[in-house]
């Protein structure tokens, strides 16, 4: 099946600094992407959606100066959380959509683990 | 808006008996729904959906799910329980389809406990 590859799987970082998160289709391209978080024994919230060659949509509440969106080419976007605090910390998972093998499904990336100190 | 309702954040079977996961709806308009399972640190992994036609899907590892309209359900079963179905699943709901790329709304899961 399709393979969402996502790293790091986890980074532990300093308060203030800012942290880089990548989430590549390994075989397949994806003209959308989504980002979500997800908060211990919680569900998936929606952060934005991330679309190739043009802005992020976010969605409310989400600041888009704090998690910045690049989706530069059809298998890579990534997520840089800015000026990290520790209410940051949180699980980040990115997923894409395979628009030529499967319609309606995403694949979903591993996950990453942000601990910011 | 659409949202979706997990029944039971934990759920705890014997091996060998049967798993019920329960998910109800709530759509203005006729949903897609999905079953993700999440394993510890890993992203989630699509056991089955329903979109048209059928209403009883069948998934990966056995898991299978009924769409019921009028009771806004769609209930996550599977006749056997494994040691390896002990994980997170997530029921989810979208209402505009679009080839992949649609929004989702994920219900809160349900961690499912296999005792051996």
């Amino acid at each position: 099946g399709a393979v969402v590859s996502q790293h790091p799987s986890r980074v532990i970082c300093k308060s203030g600094t800012s942290v880089k998160i990548e989430c590549r289709s390994l075989d397949f391209q994806a003209t959308t992407m989504f980002w979500y978080r997800q908060f211990p024994k919680q569900s998936l919230m929606l952060m934005a959606t991330s679309n190739e060659g043009s802005k992020a949509t976010y969605e409310q509440g989400v600041e888009k100066d704090k998690f910045l969106i690049n989706h530069a080419s059809l298998t890579l976007s990534t997520l840089t959380v800015t000026s990290a605090h520790p209410e940051d910390s949180s699980f980040y998972i990115c997923s894409a959509g395979d628009l030529e093998r499967a319609k309606n499904i995403q694949y979903f990336g591993a996950g990453t683990r942000l601990s910011v100190l | 808006a659409q949202s979706v309702t997990q029944l039971g954040s934990h759920v705890s079977v014997s091996e060998g008996a049967l798993v019920l996961l329960r998910c109800n709806y709530s759509s203005s308009v006729p949903p897609y729904l999905f079953w993700y399972v999440q394993y510890p640190n890993q992203g989630l992994q699509l056991l089955l959906k329903y979109t048209t036609g059928a209403t009883l899907v069948k998934g990966i590892n056995g898991f299978e799910a009924e769409f019921k309209k009028s009771e806004t359900s769609f209930h996550l079963t599977k006749p056997s329980a494994h040691m390896s179905d002990a994980a997170e699943y997530f029921c989810a709901v979208s209402v505009y389809p679009n080839f992949g790329n649609e929004k989702l709304t994920f219900g809160t899961g349900t961690r499912l406990t296999i005792i051996p």
